[in-house]
């Protein structure tokens, strides 16, 4: 199975901030990898796939970069909306794995 | 508008049964494939098992293969999940969701999650 590995599993920011997550995979994906964002008691919602492209809907203010096994998600100006939970996710190999999160937090 | 809703989820005994829901609208499960992620309390996110958009393949995490079997019928057009021998560490929020899209880096993307149901095992 490959493994997904993100960091860091928490942070604390304030509203302004640039927020970089990053994600890595035991073994190459190219650029299979899925970003998601989760409210506490909510659904995830997809953020980007593809590693880059971003959802319909989603704010530009979220990207993603990488390729292979080193992926980046970034938020360039952080919301009062974005103070939530992100997972990763491998979709080049079943069975679908996840990273362990990464709660963005109020500084 | 695309939905998923899921039904069925409760309390249940160590060993027992459960069979969960999740009823589509908006679309028809035709046309892309399903699949089911869990979350327990206060964890991350666990695949678990999906379906392809002809019905013909099927695929499963390992911790719940042999014990769970996903289905579909077109006419309602509802996923199931139906879960035996259930264990303690099963206990969770389950998900409803579809793939983006059929091909490339959209296939096995989930675009669209249901509200969750949640299954507790314990006695």
């Amino acid at each position: 199975d490959i493994q997904m590995t993100q960091s860091p599993s928490s942070l604390s920011a304030s509203v302004g901030d640039r927020v970089t997550i990053t994600c890595r995979a035991s073994q190459s994906i190219s650029n299979y990898l899925i970003w998601y964002q989760q409210k506490p008691g909510k659904a995830p919602k997809l953020l980007i796939f593809g590693a880059s492209s971003l959802q319909s809907g989603v704010s530009s203010r979220f990207s993603g970069s990488g390729s292979g096994t080193d992926f980046t998600l970034t938020i360039s100006s952080l919301q009062p909306e974005d103070f939530a939970t992100y997972y990763c996710q491998q979709s080049d190999t079943i069975p679908l794995t996840f990273g362990g999160g990464t709660k963005v937090e109020i500084k | 508008e695309v939905q998923l809703a899921e039904f069925g989820g409760g309390l249940v005994q160590p060993g027992g049964s459960l069979r969960l829901s999740c009823a589509a609208s908006g679309f028809t499960l035709s046309s892309c494939a399903m699949s089911w992620v869990r979350q327990a309390p206060g964890k991350g996110l666990e695949w678990v098992s999906s379906i392809s958009s002809n019905g013909g393949s099927t695929s499963y995490a390992d911790s719940v293969k042999g014990r769970f079997t996903i289905s579909r019928d077109i006419s309602e057009n509802t996923v199931y999940l139906q879960m035996h021998s259930l264990r303690a560490e099963d206990t969770a929020v389950y998900y409803c969701t579809k793939y983006l899209g059929a091909s490339g880096t959209s296939f096995r993307t989930f675009d669209c999650w249901g509200q969750g149901t949640l299954v507790t095992v314990s006695s």
